[in-house]
């Protein structure tokens, strides 16, 4: 089986913009989650989306926001983006009936 | 909210040595994962063990719930184990969303 996908895997973006970045799970996965990597936070959950659905929502501002779509692919979306965004974006998926997850290669964004 | 804690912060070796990596957290889980975070980012997976003792060739790890903690152990240790070896706990009724720890930096000299 294929992993979990993630494009882009660079993008740098200016103050201000927004950015899209996209997630495929493993085959038959349903659940898809996203983590923000930071060298002064660590690793901390932003949400999970389960059948189109979140489910689960860190403590993270409105302008990060995410969807999930009938294929379970998943985007999420940094709107009006700060410098402090610049941080390696993990997507993770699992399938329904179990607990472990398993993550894509990430996404780098660095804000300038 | 819940705690999570790994020791040491760092760790330097030398190869075909052996090492133990504790991970410690402050409530009950229903999922525990340990990763090895590699040079471009990604988390590979290590073990998923919420409780027990599972073997994956040189790598070990225990998990001992009722008393919440968690040890990796590593032996003969080679210079591709370097890396960034991280804890992750899930907590009941919070599907997906997974705590992790601050991480345990091990680096293997030749």
């Amino acid at each position: 089986k294929a992993g979990v996908t993630q494009t882009p895997r660079y993008l740098i973006k200016t103050r201000g913009q927004q950015v899209t970045l996209s997630c495929s799970p493993i085959s038959g996965h349903r659940s898809v989650s996203w983590y923000q990597q930071t060298p002064g936070q660590g690793l901390q959950f932003l949400f999970e989306y389960f059948s189109e659905t979140q489910r689960n929502k860190g403590n993270f501002p409105g302008r990060f926001s995410g969807r999930q779509f009938s294929n379970s692919r998943s985007e999420m979306n940094v709107s009006t983006l700060e410098l402090g965004d610049s941080a390696l974006y993990l997507c993770a998926s699992r399938p329904t009936s179990l607990d472990e997850q398993f993550f894509g290669p990430g996404t780098r964004l660095t804000v300038l | 909210g819940i705690q999570v804690e790994q020791s040491p912060p760092d760790l330097i070796l030398q190869e075909g040595a052996n090492s133990t990596l504790r991970c410690n957290f402050s409530d009950s889980v229903n999922n525990l994962q340990w990763f090895h975070q590699n040079p471009w980012g990604q988390l590979i997976n290590l073990f998923y063990i919420p409780s027990g003792t599972k073997q994956n060739g040189r790598l070990s790890a225990t998990t001992v719930a009722t008393e919440r903690y968690s040890l990796l152990y590593i032996s003969s240790s080679q210079t591709t184990d370097s890396g960034v070896y991280f804890c992750a706990v899930g907590l009941y009724n919070q599907g997906g969303k997974l705590i992790f720890g601050q991480g345990t930096e091990l680096s293997v000299k030749p």
